[in-house]
């Protein structure tokens, strides 16, 4: 049974660049959230998805923004890269759209901003 | 501003040594209470799911208590062994929401 599965594993950009995150879920679980993990910090909350409606947002700018495809997929779109958006992003999928089960998550994508 | 706050940052045990951890967090608008254990490297894996005030749940030699009219929980490891260290994170879930809002974790390094 594949886990949640993240790609790319890692990658570096420029500053003002754009980039594109994917995440695929458990098979069944209709429901993907995703993290950014800054050295240090616990991971902050960015995107739920469920059923391809957007649940919830953090506190992030609308640079960042995401989708959820028919398949529950998803995309991390992030436009104007800085500095400051090196971290980690987590993606997780939980069956349902409620918080009642743990999530599984992804081993990450290791953004570098340079 | 929400916060859950964790302690210690960091703990280093001897093999064998029994360990506890506490996750403080609002106490008001709870909804649920996550722990996780992430491995360097690897994924965050989730260990609990904890509702109700009172709960008390076990995994192995890992367990976990929950107070929600106080607003902390505890993780308590018997008998660590060198596959425990990792840094074990908690999460907060408040009423109608969907957020997972963590900690800062608990490093945990096991010495054999």
């Amino acid at each position: 049974d594949a886990g949640v599965t993240q790609s790319p594993t890692h990658l570096i950009k420029t500053r003002g660049q754009h980039v594109t995150l994917r995440c695929s879920p458990i098979s069944g679980h209709k429901s993907v959230s995703w993290y950014q993990q800054v050295l240090g910090q616990g991971p902050q909350f960015i995107f739920q998805y469920y059923e391809k409606e957007e649940r919830g947002r953090g506190n992030f700018p609308d640079r960042f923004s995401a989708r959820q495809f028919p398949n529950y997929s998803s995309e991390l779109n992030v436009n104007a890269l800085l500095l400051g958006d090196s971290a980690l992003y987590l993606c997780a999928s939980s069956p349902i759209g409620d918080t009642d089960y743990g999530y599984t998550f992804g081993s990450g994508t290791r953004l570098t901003v340079v | 501003i929400l916060n859950v706050e964790q302690s210690p940052q960091s703990l280093h045990v001897q093999e064998g040594d029994s360990t506890n951890f506490t996750c403080s967090f609002p106490s008001s608008n709870f909804y649920a209470l996550h722990w996780y254990r992430w491995e360097t490297a690897k994924s965050p894996e989730a260990l609990f799911v904890m509702t109700l005030n009172g709960d008390e749940k076990k995994k192995g030699r890992i367990s976990a208590t929950l107070n929600t009219k106080e607003g902390y929980s505890y993780l308590y490891i018997k008998g660590s062994q060198p596959e425990d260290s990792a840094t074990y994170l908690c999460a907060f879930i408040w009423a109608g929401s969907y957020q997972l809002t963590f900690g800062k974790g608990t490093k945990l390094s096991v010495i054999p």
